[in-house]
């Protein structure tokens, strides 16, 4: 079965940038996943970031921002923000109407 | 736009429930509709999809044969019919619409809790 995987954890300086990475346990990402990044903080509902790979959803800033690095998804966030410190989740398509999360990305911004 | 699920509560394991969630605010006909969980400490879990014309749907491994996915858009309102729970199943359960691939607009989530 097939994983996806994330970092568990990262850190990053007010004002800095921090790219997220999204990868396959066997084989590689590309645009045929979907890939597509969640912002999750605990209590609140999933909030939606991008999507299709790099397609920004409705409200969120510019200084997100997603593609594809080698063999991974990524979501990079430049000038992070004392609220940008929460847990990140991307999911992917496998194809036959299944998708698989990540096992999410706790950010910490200090 | 609105998703507001209910119908979580405690049940015992091998129970049965079924949570709702009732969609506003957007033009919830033209949605897929998707069911996602979280249990405490872990990530989030994709469950189910069922698709705008009601001819499909799809699960997880983890939801095959006990979960059950369905929608009245007479009603924009989408169900999940969860059967012989066990305490793994324990939760925060969202729906979620979404199109083009993406998941687009979540519920706040409700809380399934199965103990003996």
């Amino acid at each position: 079965q097939t994983v996806v995987t994330q970092e568990p954890s990262f850190s990053v300086s007010p004002g800095g940038t921090v790219t997220l990475t999204c990868g396959l346990s066997s084989g590689s990402v590309s645009s045929t996943h979907y890939p597509s990044w969640y912002q999750h903080t605990a209590g609140q509902a999933p909030r939606t970031l991008m999507y299709t790979t790099n397609s920004r959803s409705s409200g969120v800033p510019e200084r997100f921002s997603g593609s594809i690095l080698g063999n991974k998804a990524a979501l990079t966030i430049t000038g992070a923000q004392a609220d940008d410190e929460s847990d990140y989740y991307c999911v992917l398509y496998m194809g036959g109407g299944i998708w698989v999360f990540g096992g999410g990305t706790k950010l910490t911004v200090l | 736009v609105q998703l507001v699920e209910s119908g979580g509560g405690v049940v015992q394991p091998g129970g049965s429930l079924r949570l709702s969630c009732a969609a506003s605010g957007f033009n919830f006909n033209s949605f897929g509709v998707d069911w996602v969980r979280q249990a405490p400490g872990k990530g989030l879990e994709w469950l189910a999809f069922f698709g705008t014309d009601r001819t499909y749907d799809y699960y997880a491994d983890s939801a095959k044969g006990r979960l059950t996915i369905s929608r009245d858009n007479s009603k924009n309102t989408v169900y999940l019919q969860m059967n012989s729970l066990r305490v793994e199943d324990t939760a925060v359960y969202y729906c979620v619409a979404g199109k083009d691939h993406a998941f687009i607009h979540w519920g706040q989530g409700t809380l399934v809790t199965v103990s003996s």
